[in-house]
């Protein structure tokens, strides 16, 4: 069981557009979600986070925007770069209790020129 | 070390043949979980170890697979008697506690041949 689903699967934008990757859950317990980036041949790293007392965070041209409610959170990329070019992966898991960091599918992006 | 560190980064072995992943976590996290990543998907968790609390190995996908945390650092992933569906890339992570960041390793790329 997918506890994250994520779409799209592969997004293509043009340079200076935004990119939208959106992010679903179904664990009302969740409290911590962060999104990673991933380069080819390198590890995830963490790009930006939210806990879920705030509706939207920014660092930069990367947002998350974060509905509690319909237990949704999006990561917004503005002025896409291709450096941007990646795969990015939106996570979440419980601060507290013996419980693991669960990703969704991840979505390829490729910012085209 | 400053980063969390896997080792051999790359593994060709014979199918049938029982292989041992390593991983160093940053120094002082109480987090540490095993991810697979097949070619071009999404992260598989494995396994999720958190201080002296009993490992969540609901991730673990055949009796092949196990991990131990010696001293609550050092990790080994073991894949017994390899078959070429585990070709894959293991990553390993870190975190200083539950719901925190979580850092990756570079991944540890094995080929079953």
């Amino acid at each position: 069981q997918q506890q994250v689903k994520q779409s799209p699967q592969s997004l293509i934008v043009q340079k200076g557009g935004i990119s939208i990757i959106n992010c679903a859950y179904e664990n009302t317990a969740f409290d911590y979600f962060p999104w990673y980036q991933q380069f080819p041949g390198k590890g995830p790293a963490l790009l930006i986070a939210i806990r879920p007392d705030v509706s939207e965070k920014k660092e930069g041209r990367f947002t998350i925007s974060f509905n509690k409610s319909a237990k949704q959170f999006s990561l917004h990329i503005m002025d896409s770069q291709p450096g941007d070019s990646a795969t990015y992966f939106c996570a979440a898991s419980i601060k507290t209790g013996a419980n693991n960091l669960f990703f969704g599918t991840g979505t390829r992006l490729t910012v085209i020129p | 070390g400053a980063g969390v560190s896997q080792s051999p980064s790359n593994k060709v072995t014979e199918k049938g043949k029982d292989v041992e992943l390593r991983c160093d976590p940053i120094s002082g996290h109480t987090a540490l979980y095993w991810y697979r990543q097949s070619l071009g998907q999404g992260l598989e968790f494995l396994i999720y170890f958190q201080g002296n609390s009993a490992p969540d190995k609901s991730g673990l996908p055949s009796d092949r697979f196990s991990a131990e945390r010696t001293g609550g650092s050092v990790s080994t992933l073991t894949i017994q008697r390899t078959q070429q569906e585990d070709s894959a890339v293991y990553l390993c992570a870190s975190s200083a506690a539950r719901g925190t960041e979580a850092f990756f390793g570079q991944g540890t790329r094995l080929t079953v041949v």
